[in-house]
């Protein structure tokens, strides 16, 4: 089975801080993918990353920055976190489909609530 | 705008009755992903159907496709207590930039035992 792990569940930051939110995959997969989830407001897709050292910015990409340095890693940074990037943080990986660039199945991990004070 | 929504945003049932929830999306697709997530956790995908599909099945589940009316259902039958959860349809976006699956805002289901 294929396993996602975020290194937190719950993170409580001040305003202004720099945040680190690392996302860790076993399984090899190309594809990985930092979303956060607001009520009512379903997924958005922040940034994503087909390859190593390779990313491309998702629907809200403002206020964010990645790293993919290692395959089965891919960080997501809050540069100067602010109170309105307080939300659930959920990230994926995929493998993608043999002969196309069309979409596979995703595997989230367990995400990270990050509250900003 | 979101590409795909479902209906109802909450629903309440008896344990052993059967939930049915509805995705509308906007534009063409190459696919349909359904996903579910129990209460503050990741998202599980559960199943995926392509455009060139109808009907799939997996266990008690049960998903249609009708490209024409642009639409999908996802049928739980014989619903349990323990899929109480929210449930997400994700399509891709053809036509843009870059492929990528975009998620509607879900609907709760309640299942009381």
């Amino acid at each position: 089975d294929v396993k996602v792990t975020q290194s937190s569940r719950y993170l409580v930051k001040r305003t202004g801080e720099k945040v680190f939110l690392e996302c860790v995959q076993d399984m090899d997969h190309e594809n990985m993918f930092w979303y956060r989830q607001d009520p009512g407001l379903g997924l958005r897709l922040i940034y994503f990353s087909y390859d190593v050292k390779m990313k491309e910015k998702g629907d809200i990409p403002e206020g964010y920055s990645v790293s993919r340095e290692k395959k089965e890693r891919f960080s997501l940074i809050l540069e100067s976190a602010s109170t309105n990037q307080t939300s659930m943080y959920l990230c994926a990986s995929s493998f993608p489909p043999e002969g196309s660039s069309y979409n596979s199945p995703l595997h989230f991990g367990n995400g990270t609530r990050l509250t900003v004070t | 705008s979101q590409q795909g929504e479902e209906d109802p945003q909450a629903l309440s049932i008896q344990e052993g009755e059967n939930a049915t929830m509805n995705c509308s999306y906007k534009t063409s697709i190459n696919n349909l992903q359904w996903y579910r997530q129990n209460s503050g956790r990741g998202l599980v995908h559960l199943i995926l159907i392509r455009s060139n599909e109808r009907e799939k099945h997996s266990g008690r589940l049960r998903v249609t496709l009708d490209t024409s009316k642009k639409s999908s259902s996802l049928l739980i039958t014989a619903s349990r207590a323990a899929d109480t959860a929210s449930y997400f349809c994700a399509t891709d976006a053809t036509g843009t930039s870059y492929d990528k699956v975009i998620f509607g805002p879900g609907t709760s289901l309640s299942v009381i035992p």
